[in-house]
């Protein structure tokens, strides 16, 4: 069955680290998010891209980064973490643009210290 | 202009209750809104959307009511079961009009339903 999986699933870290959370999905999904969560706010959208080689800034980007090599792969950096980047994260794809039917992995919690 | 309102915060019913959810927006140029549960631990899953040209939409026990006039939807759910205790989102994704935001989803804060047996 096609999937989409994040690791690690649980992560600290210190602050100033360099930290990549890994998402790989198999459904063969042009579109790939990545959101946060944090109480209170709901899922707030970091980059997303919609292909290979395109990378696009959501509403929270500043300290994240991503590229895209392959279809399968997104992976979300933080330069240099921050205990403000203590969150849930979740990483999304979809067959189309808007999200439609989307398909969330099971999150990362990241802790910042 | 981009946010979706989510109320209420928590809600608690009983089994067998009705389960009500609301959310309001101001950006016209939305036109898709999807509502997503999420269990603990898991990732959020798509449970039912609706787009603007109906009213109402339902699937089994759920029930999308949207007010495009007052620029509100609602999530219902009929005959509450324990094992629908979980968060709701709702959230709303903007159409072409959205211009380069096209397809950009917005949720809304999150309800924490919790259904006593």
């Amino acid at each position: 069955d096609a999937e989409i999986t994040q690791s690690p699933r649980h992560k600290i870290t210190e602050t100033g680290r360099q930290v990549t959370l890994a998402c790989h999905q198999t459904w063969n999904h042009n579109n790939m998010f990545w959101y946060r969560q944090d109480l209170g706010h709901g899922l707030r959208l970091i980059h997303y891209s919609y292909g290979v080689q395109d990378t696009n800034k959501g509403e929270v980007s500043d300290g994240y980064s991503v590229s895209r090599s392959n279809t399968e792969d997104l992976p979300l950096t933080l330069e240099s973490a921050a205990s403000s980047q203590t969150s849930v994260y979740f990483c999304a794809s979809s067959v189309d643009r808007r999200g439609t039917e989307a398909f969330f992995g099971q999150g990362t919690r990241l802790t910042v210290v | 202009q981009q946010q979706v309102k989510q109320s209420p915060q928590s809600l608690i019913v009983q089994k067998g209750g009705i389960s009500i959810i609301n959310c309001a927006y101001e950006n016209t140029a939305f036109d898709y809104f999807p509502w997503y549960q999420q269990f603990p631990g898991k990732g959020p899953a798509l449970l039912i959307a609706i787009r603007p040209d109906v009213s109402e939409k339902k699937e089994g026990r759920f029930t999308i009511s949207f007010n495009k006039s007052a620029k509100q939807f609602s999530l219902h759910i009929m005959d509450s079961q324990p094992g629908d205790s979980a968060t709701y989102f709702c959230a709303a994704s903007l159409g072409v009009a959205g211009g380069t935001s096209y397809g950009k989803l917005t949720f809304g804060q999150g309800t924490i339903l919790t259904v006593h047996p």
